[in-house]
C-alpha cells in the first residue's frame, strides 16, 4: 500500500498570505486528489491532478484560488492562495496506488494524513 | 455517481455487533458499493467493497441484497477503536474521482 505524507501537518497563517502543502508518495502513482474537510464535516474533492496535464477542478474551486503542480509521479502541491478564515480546513491528498490505467480504483485509494490549517 | 444516505450518527457499547445501513436507490449496474473509515486526526481508509450478495474480510462484513438498492456494514464486536466515521459510497470502476457522502459518527461506549 502506497505510504503518503504531507507538510506541513498544521499551520496557523495569517488572512491574505498563501500556504503551499506538499504532498509526497512513497511509489509512482497516476492519479492525485486534493480534499478538504471542514471541522466535523465530509470530504470535499477540490481537484484531481495527473502527471502531465492540468488539474481538473471541482465545481466552486479555481485555479486562482488553489493552484496545484504535480512535477512528477510521487509528489504534488496544493496552494491556498489570499487566504481568509473561511479557508480554516484540513486539506488532504489522496491517490490510487497504480501507475497505470485510467479508471479508479477505491479499493487502492489512500489518504494522507491532512494538513490542518488554521486562518486568522 | 449515485447518491447514498446514511444514519448521521450512530451510538453501541463495546462488545456489540454494529450494522450501519446505506441507501442507494439509483446504483447502476456497473457500480461497486465501498465503505471507508476515518478516525480522528487521520485521513479515511479503504475498509470493504462488494458488488452483491455478502463480503467478508478481517475488518468487517457488507451485506448487499438481491436488488442492491442498499448495502450493510457489519463491525462484529465492537470496541473503543472502532469509533470512527464511515463513509458509503457508490461508484463504477470507470470513475474518475470519489465523491463522499455525510458519513455516519459511530461512536463506541465502555
Amino acid at each position: 500500500s502506497a505510504v503518503i505524507s504531507q507538510k506541513p501537518s498544521r499551520d496557523i497563517c495569517q488572512r491574505g498570505t498563501s500556504l503551499t502543502i506538499q504532498c509526497q508518495v512513497d511509489s509512482q502513482v497516476t492519479m492525485m486528489f486534493w480534499y478538504r474537510q471542514q471541522p466535523g464535516q465530509s470530504l470535499t474533492l477540490i481537484a484531481t491532478a495527473n502527471q502531465g496535464s492540468e488539474a481538473t477542478y471541482e465545481s466552486g474551486f479555481v485555479i486562482d484560488k488553489f493552484p496545484i503542480s504535480r512535477p512528477n509521479l510521487t509528489f504534488s502541491t496544493l496552494t491556498v492562495s489570499n487566504m481568509s478564515p473561511e479557508d480554516s480546513s484540513i486539506y488532504l491528498c489522496s491517490v490510487e496506488d497504480r501507475t497505470s490505467g485510467s479508471n479508479l480504483r477505491l479499493e487502492t485509494q489512500y489518504f494522507g494524513p491532512g494538513t490542518r490549517l488554521l486562518v486568522l | 455517481l449515485a447518491k447514498t444516505t446514511q444514519p448521521i450518527s450512530m451510538d453501541s457499547y463495546e462488545g456489540q455487533e454494529v450494522n450501519i445501513t446505506c441507501s442507494h436507490n439509483n446504483i447502476a449496474t456497473n457500480d461497486y458499493i465501498t465503505w471507508y473509515q476515518q478516525f480522528p486526526s487521520q485521513g479515511p481508509r479503504f475498509i470493504i467493497q462488494g458488488y452483491k450478495t455478502k463480503v467478508t474480510n478481517e475488518v468487517a462484513s457488507l451485506f448487499i441484497p438481491a436488488d442492491r438498492k442498499s448495502s450493510t456494514l457489519s463491525l462484529p464486536r465492537v470496541s473503543l477503536s472502532d469509533t470512527a466515521v464511515y463513509y458509503c459510497l457508490v461508484a463504477t470502476r470507470s470513475a474518475s474521482k470519489i465523491i463522499f457522502g455525510s458519513g455516519t459518527r459511530l461512536s463506541i461506549r465502555p
